[in-house]
């Protein structure tokens, strides 16, 4: 049974350019979120999808979007990077109705 | 005032005790709460749900939900090294938004 997965792992980006992260969710669940984590706070809420739909959304610009596609997957876009945008990115899935949410890895990114 | 607020630690225990962590929330409709475990460097790990008032426990795990002081609790027994880590309390509030707390540091004393 295939946990969350997220890619890449790691990213170096420089000020003002754009990011693309991406995230498979557990079998079987059809909801996925979006987290920052900076270094020593829990992680901050950005949005979430479900049927590829963004139903809630966090304290974030609007520099920060996403996307869930057909089968599940979703992606976080970042533009205009800010120096302040270096973070661990955590995806969750979950499935509807079942409020448990589960981990992938994350991706580190660093601004420069 | 913080949503969901917990000590940040550290909370140091002896091998073999019992470790309390503790959060409050302030949101009155939220509905589900949930401890991670948070090893540095990695994701945070779902260790305990709990929905309902009163106590549920798993392992050497129990969550503790009181809804009309709005505080929830983890209690880990026969603490173990290995349980060093950031415990974060996390709640569900209705309206597909999860807030996370800061988490609490647990260190385990050999």
């Amino acid at each position: 049974d295939a946990g969350v997965t997220q890619s890449p792992t790691h990213l170096i980006k420089t000020r003002g350019q754009q990011v693309t992260l991406r995230c498979s969710p557990k079998s079987g669940h059809d909801t996925v979120s979006w987290y920052q984590q900076a270094l020593g706070q829990g992680p901050q809420f950005i949005f979430q999808y479900y049927e590829e739909e963004e139903r809630q959304r966090g304290n974030f610009p609007d520099r920060f979007s996403g996307h869930q596609f057909p089968n599940y997957s979703s992606e976080l876009n970042v533009n205009a990077l800010l120096l302040g945008d270096s973070a661990l990115y955590l995806c969750a899935s979950s499935l509807q109705g079942v409020w448990e949410q589960y981990f992938g890895p994350g991706t580190r990114l660093t601004v420069t | 005032q913080k949503e969901v607020e917990q000590n940040s630690g550290p909370l140091s225990v002896p091998e073999g005790a019992i470790a309390s962590l503790n959060c409050t929330y302030s949101d009155r409709v939220s509905q589900s709460f949930f401890w991670y475990r948070q090893y540095s460097g990695k994701s945070p790990e779902l260790i305990m749900s709990i929905y309902s008032n009163g106590d549920k426990e798993d392992g050497r795990f129990t969550a503790q939900l009181n809804k009309a002081s709005q505080y929830v609790s983890l209690l880990i027994r026969d603490s173990q090294p290995s349980d060093s880590a950031t415990y974060l309390c996390a709640v569900f509030s209705g309206t597909y938004k999860y807030i996370f707390g800061t988490g609490t540091r647990l260190k385990v004393l050999a």
